[in-house]
């Protein structure tokens, strides 16, 4: 079975700073997807930023970018020039080629101090 | 545009009552929907999902079910609420296939006392 993990309970990184959440999978797939999903207080799940396991370019959306390294089976969320607006619960999340459920990760909890 | 409702916002039920949680997604049709829990500090657990009306899969055995009765609805219920039901409830649709992600509804938190 597929399981996400996201070894930082909690991140804090001062606004327009640089901060890199983690997370690593386990899958025996070759094809499949994996996304970040942010919560903030409103409790609203947001989607970040996608990636397609087959594509070898990083995806980038605006300050958020990917780090994706398949051998190694991770996949960190950069935020760059950090905003205040950026604090609340990153959630990764994989998806595989041929189903639509997603496996979430445990959560990282984002602080963004001024 | 597509758009997801799920009410009520929030909700407190005495132990043993019924539930329904609805969800309606505007917008798209056959979309599939997902109904999630999310227990105080930790990831969603995904409780149900359906691909069509009347096609409800269950992903862990517990006290709840799911009703699919139109192709934009989707309901979550009890018979007898217990106190381990309480925790904030996520309705999401997608597409199908490729890197279609999940779009989620506010969410309802329940408090069961």
């Amino acid at each position: 079975a597929q399981t996400v993990t996201q070894s930082q309970p909690e991140m804090s990184v001062q606004e327009a700073e640089t901060v890199t959440l983690s997370c690593t999978y386990d899958t025996s797939e070759s094809d499949y997807y994996l996304f970040w999903y942010k919560q903030p207080p409103s409790r609203q799940m947001i989607l970040v930023i996608r990636q397609e396991a087959y594509k070898q370019q990083n995806a980038t959306e605006n300050r958020f970018s990917v780090n994706f390294q398949k051998a190694a089976k991770s996949f960190s969320l950069k935020i760059s020039d950090s905003q205040l607006g950026d604090a609340a619960m990153y959630f990764c999340a994989y998806r595989t080629y041929n189903t639509d459920k997603l496996i979430f990760g445990t959560g990282t909890r984002l602080q963004v101090f001024p | 545009s597509q758009t997801i409702h799920q009410w009520p916002a929030t909700l407190v039920q005495p132990v043993g009552s019924p539930l329904s949680l609805e969800c309606t997604v505007e917008g798209t049709s056959n979309p599939n929907l997902y109904w999630y829990r999310q227990a105080a500090g930790r990831g969603l657990q995904l409780l149900f999902y359906s691909v069509g009306i009347g096609q409800i899969s269950s992903e862990v055995p517990q006290n709840l079910s799911a009703s699919r009765p139109q192709d934009r609805q989707f309901i979550l219920s009890s018979k007898k609420l217990l106190l381990s039901d309480s925790g904030f409830y996520l309705c999401a649709w997608s597409g199908r296939g490729g890197a279609v992600p999940q779009h989620f509804g506010d969410g309802t938190r329940l408090s069961i006392l």
